[in-house]
């Protein structure tokens, strides 16, 4: 059982530089979103989609870009990655009706921008 | 706007001494959900509880106990008879509208690191 899957675990970049964050999950999930960690401020949420060719704004979206071409793949692009994007970024995903509300996360990617 | 207060950074406690962590919410909506994520030091996040708006039951699992108050807009984690491997960053979450297409719409806490030392 994979779960939610992010690729690459850690990452080194740049400022300037563009990479992408992968995330898939062999759930079925319809819904799958990306949060950042930042110290003392919690998780917040980047950019979320409620299925395939579907995605939304989150509270932090600046700076990055998604789009979700299958049920499976939610990736994550940085195309000029700023000091301001370090962070630990977490994929999650659920049913989009589900008793427990429960988000399924990926065990995190940490990018560090230099 | 949504917003969720865990004022303590963090607690430490010693082995067996019970550890209580504050959540308090705001919300104009009067459906939502209240969450609590566990991540242990390996970094995971791990799904403890959720809680609807509408159920103010107490909720109580082997050594977790949830304490849900409306009229004071708190939802506060009490671990009982702490343990070392209890030690880890708790967050507090909040989502609004129809759970269908907000579950994923946390907005979390900052968090409360928990020590809980032998």
């Amino acid at each position: 059982n994979a779960g939610v899957t992010q690729t690459p675990k850690f990452q080194v970049l740049k400022t300037g530089q563009s990479m992408t964050l992968q995330c898939a999950q062999d759930m079925n999930h319809e819904y799958m979103s990306w949060y950042r960690q930042d110290p003392g401020m919690g998780l917040r949420l980047i950019h979320y989609s409620v299925g395939a060719g579907i995605t939304d704004q989150g509270e932090v979206p600046n700076g990055y870009n998604v789009s979700r071409s299958t049920t499976e793949d939610f990736p994550l692009r940085l195309l000029s990655a700023a000091p301001s994007q370090t962070s630990v970024y977490f994929c999650a995903s659920s049913y989009r009706r589900q008793n427990t509300g429960e988000l399924f996360f990926g065990e995190g990617s940490r990018l560090t921008v230099l | 706007a949504q917003k969720v207060t865990q004022a303590q950074t963090e607690i430490s406690v010693v082995e067996k001494e019970d550890v209580t962590l504050d959540c308090v919410y705001e919300t104009r909506d009067t459906t939502y959900y209240l969450f609590w994520y566990k991540q242990p030091p390996s970094g995971e996040l791990v799904f403890l509880i959720r809680r609807n708006s509408f159920d103010e039951q107490n909720e109580i699992s082997g050594r977790y106990s949830w304490n849900f108050q409306k009229s004071t807009s708190s939802f506060n984690f009490t671990i009982t008879a702490s343990q070392v491997v209890d030690s880890a960053v708790y967050f507090c979450a909040l989502s609004v509208r129809h759970p269908t297409d907000s579950w994923g719409k946390l907005q979390f806490g900052a968090g409360t690191q928990v020590v809980v030392t032998p």
